[in-house]
This record gives C-alpha cells, sequence and structure tokens, in this order.
C-alpha cells in the first residue's frame, strides 16, 4: 500500500496567487481530512469528506479556501487568494470504518 | 476554544529515562483518545490508543493511563531511547459515527531523548 499520498511536498508563491494542494487517499478508505499544521496553532481539522460528500467544513478559516473530492481517490484544497498567513504544512489523512486515519506526509506552503 | 490542552510544550530525557506527557480535555462526548508521533518532515502516525472503559493500556514501551472523571490521560515512554525523539500528540474524537476520524489535537510535545 502507497499511503496517503499528497502533491506538491513544497510549495512556494506569491501572495495573491491561486495555490491548489492535491491528495490520493488509500484505496478502499471511504473518509478523507484535511488538517493544517503551525506553529501557533498546532494541527488544526479544516474539512472533512465522507464517501465523497463534505462532511463538516467548520474549519476552514474563510471563503478563500475550498476543497473538493470529484471520486473517492482525489481530493483538492485550494486557497485563492493566498496570503502570508496561509504559510502552513497542510496534511492530507484518510481512514475507513474502523480504522485509524493515516496522515500523508503533508505539503509545506509558504506564501511569500 | 481549545479542547484537548498538552503539556509539558517540550521534554529532555536521557537514554533509559521514563518519559511523561499529560494531556486534559474539555468536551465530555470524546471517547476516543490516539497518540500520534510525528517525525520531522511526516505525517503524524498512530501510536497507540485508548476508550475509556479501560484505565490503562500498554504497548511494549508505551502505556497510557486514563482518567475519565478528571477528563485526564497521558502517555508513559518507558525505558525512553534517543530513536524516541520525536513530536507527540494526544487527539480525542467521538468512537463512532460519521465524525470517528474528526480528531481535536493538542498542542503537541517535543521529546528529545538524549543519548
Amino acid at each position: 500500500d502507497a499511503g496517503v499520498i499528497q502533491s506538491p511536498r513544497h510549495e512556494v508563491t506569491e501572495m495573491g496567487q491561486e495555490v491548489t494542494l492535491r491528495c490520493k487517499p488509500i484505496s478502499g478508505h471511504n473518509s478523507l481530512f484535511w488538517y493544517r499544521q503551525t506553529m501557533m496553532r498546532g494541527l488544526e481539522l479544516l474539512i472533512y469528506f465522507n464517501n465523497n460528500v463534505p462532511i463538516d467544513d467548520s474549519g476552514m478559516p474563510e471563503d478563500r479556501f475550498s476543497a473538493k473530492m470529484p471520486n473517492a481517490s482525489f481530493s483538492t484544497l485550494k486557497i485563492q487568494p493566498s496570503e502570508p498567513r496561509d504559510s502552513a504544512v497542510y496534511f492530507c489523512a484518510s481512514r475507513r470504518v474502523g480504522t485509524e486515519a493515516f496522515f500523508g506526509q503533508g505539503t509545506r506552503l509558504t506564501v511569500v | 476554544q481549545q479542547q484537548v490542552k498538552q503539556s509539558p510544550q517540550s521534554l529532555i530525557v536521557q537514554k533509559g529515562g521514563i518519559s511523561i506527557i499529560n494531556c486534559a480535555y474539555e468536551n465530555t462526548a470524546f471517547d476516543y483518545f490516539p497518540w500520534y508521533q510525528q517525525f520531522p518532515g511526516k505525517g503524524p502516525a498512530l501510536l497507540i490508543a485508548i476508550r475509556p472503559d479501560v484505565s490503562e493500556k500498554k504497548e511494549g514501551r508505551f502505556t497510557i493511563s486514563f482518567n475519565k472523571s478528571a477528563k485526564q490521560f497521558s502517555l508513559h515512554i518507558m525505558d525512553s531511547q534517543p530513536g524516541d525523539s520525536a513530536t507527540y500528540f494526544c487527539a480525542a474524537s467521538k468512537a463512532g459515527g460519521t465524525s470517528y476520524g474528526k480528531l481535536t489535537f493538542g498542542q503537541g510535545t517535543i521529546l528529545t531523548v538524549h543519548p
């Protein structure tokens, strides 16, 4: 099993640009989560999907953030426009019922 | 409002010593308490987890102690090794239903084990 795959691993972008982070969950997992990690706020859940349907997006900071899951094997997290305060490591995680959440290696985003 | 408080923020232990990390939660609906271990450049990975129907769970050198009445739980690492140096996160969630994987994390503890 390849685990949860995130891309890119590192992203540097200028303020105001659109950023798209990608995630491929583990095959057979039906829940997918996006987390953000910063020194100040720790690990925060942004949004999660069950069976490709968004269940809870209360952690999404503001309208500049959006997430989609068009099928069971792919999800995106988009920031438009990006701001320096969005700089963080973004993790995707997936699980199936009865198992723990497995995390990807993360995308380190730097907005300059 | 932070629902899981973790302490200490950092911990230095000598090889062979005991590392203890504590967490307290507020939401009484939580009924599943995992600990995650994170190495630099990696995502968090499940280390050990407990449900509140038991007061202690042990897996090798790692033990979770759980106090439901105090709403506290802790991780004990016995015979700490330099390879245990990592960031440790406690977390809490509801064990069932659609929110099963919705983990609320503590702030993390950076553990350094000196040789």
